[in-house]
């Protein structure tokens, strides 16, 4: 139990253009999700916290106007990179929790994205 | 702050125990947690302990948690090849969405 997807497992586009990424669970109801980001070598740095029906909270430095997030339902979030940059290359990882069980998140296997 | 700290490497012979360490620093932390990455994957949960107890044991893993100190190790007994991988120490801190702050990973490397 308790699988998260991610699709695609990895992308590349081209510089100025926008790509979506989805983060699913599975077999149970992810009224949270967190969306990280990995840099090479380096640990998981959180971008944003969803809520399903609620706004996105960002972390202090990430602009919400260039990473768009949706939780529209209990069981998918996506995150948009709007207008990516070669800076924007990078490992995005979501992770998932059940209502009242935030200590408990459940990762996705994440998505390379590489901007060319 | 918030800030997690872990020993970058470790290397170990087959057979053996490995530790590895971690240090954090806020004390109002709720549960702290070990990952597991492996190259090219996301994060598996290996085991977290509750900022209360402070021992925790599952099969090969031990955690200890000395939260005077606010230190916090993973014991892996009879460590095997597949243990491989980077572990990820984290915390949780009280917040609204109860966010998780992890240490930058320590590379268990086994040798036979």
């Amino acid at each position: 139990g308790a699988v998260v997807s991610q699709h695609p497992s990895w992308v590349i586009c081209k510089s100025g253009t926008s790509v979506k990424i989805e983060c699913r669970s599975l077999d149970f109801q992810a009224t949270t999700m967190f969306w990280y980001r990995q840099f090479p070598k380096q640990s998981l740095m959180l971008m944003a916290t969803s809520n399903e029906g609620s706004k996105a909270t960002y972390e202090q430095g990430v602009e919400k106007d260039k990473f768009l997030i949706n939780h529209a339902s209990l069981t998918l979030s996506t995150l948009t990179v709007t207008s990516a940059h070669p800076e924007d290359s990078s490992f995005y990882i979501c992770s998932a929790a059940e209502r009242g069980a935030t200590y408990e998140q459940y990762f996705g296997p994440g998505t390379r994205l590489t901007v060319t | 702050g918030e800030d997690v700290e872990q020993s970058l490497f470790l290397s170990v012979r087959e057979g053996d125990s490995s530790v590895i360490n971690c240090t954090y620093t806020d004390s109002s932390s709720t549960y702290l947690y070990w990952y597991k990455q492996e190259p090219g994957a996301g994060l598996q949960l290996l085991t977290y302990i509750f900022s209360n107890m402070d021992m925790k044991q599952d099969q090969r893993l031990t955690v200890l948690l000395n939260k005077k100190d606010k230190h916090l190790s993973l014991r892996i007994a009879d460590t095997q090849t597949g243990d491989s991988a980077i572990y990820f120490c984290a915390e949780m801190v009280r917040g609204g969405y109860n966010k998780l702050i992890f240490g930058a990973g320590t590379r268990l490397a086994v040798h036979p």
